[in-house]
């Protein structure tokens, strides 16, 4: 089974403070997601990366950052955390399908982190 | 307009009840589909994926029409186990996933 694992389940932090989420998948799997999750909107992507030290901007990058210096870690980073950051963040990964490129390939997710920015 | 759309419900059905939810998406080019499963204050999990020519997982029944840009997930003979909210995706050509906003589910007996 694939296993995401992110590093914390809940985390309280302060205004201006950096936040550093991190999240390690074992499956060598070439693509990695963050997401945030806020009631009535769903999933939004921030960042994804598709190969170590890629990265691109998903629907709502500001505010974030990313860091993909090996590839089963992706980093997600809060420059000056903010209280509209409050929410739950969730890490996936999906392979490409190797030398066969399958599109038919689902996102695997891990447990999720409860951010609260006081 | 969202990407992915849903039903927002909630359902809230009998247990041996059959569902239906709904789900379109608004870019053509759109390349797979899945419906993934969320418990409450749990990670998604994929349900099944859904192809072009329907497909069926136990009591579970995943539809694709393209033409429409419509996507439908059927569950018949409802188990309290199967209270969740549902989330429709549809994956882009270079591996970005959308995400409905999910149509939550409540199964009681």
């Amino acid at each position: 089974d694939v296993k995401v694992t992110q590093s914390s389940r809940y985390l309280v932090k302060r205004t201006g403070e950096k936040v550093f989420l991190e999240c390690v998948q074992d499956m060598d799997h070439e693509n990695m997601f963050w997401y945030r999750q806020d009631p009535g909107l769903g999933l939004r992507l921030i960042y994804f990366s598709y190969d170590v030290k890629m990265k691109e901007k998903g629907d709502i990058p500001e505010g974030y950052s990313v860091s993909r210096e090996k590839k089963e870690r992706f980093s997600l980073i809060l420059e000056s955390a903010s209280t509209n950051q409050t929410s739950m963040y969730l890490c996936a990964s999906s392979t490409t399908g190797g030398y066969f490129w399958n599109s038919n390939q689902p996102q695997h997710f891990g447990d999720g982190t409860r951010l609260s920015i006081l | 307009r969202k990407e992915v759309e849903q039903d927002p419900g909630p359902f809230n059905v009998p247990e041996g009840a059959t569902v239906a939810f709904n789900c379109t998406y608004s870019n053509s080019a759109s390349q797979s589909f899945f419906w993934y499963r969320q418990d409450c204050r749990k990670e998604p999990k994929l349900l099944m994926s859904v192809y072009s020519s329907g497909n069926e997982d136990g009591r579970f029944t995943a539809q694709l029409n393209r033409a429409s840009q419509y996507i439908s997930l059927l569950i018949r003979d409802s188990k309290l186990s199967d209270s969740a909210t549902y989330l429709c995706v549809v994956k882009h050509n270079n591996n970005d996933m959308r995400f409905g906003a999910g149509t939550r589910l409540t199964v009681k007996p």
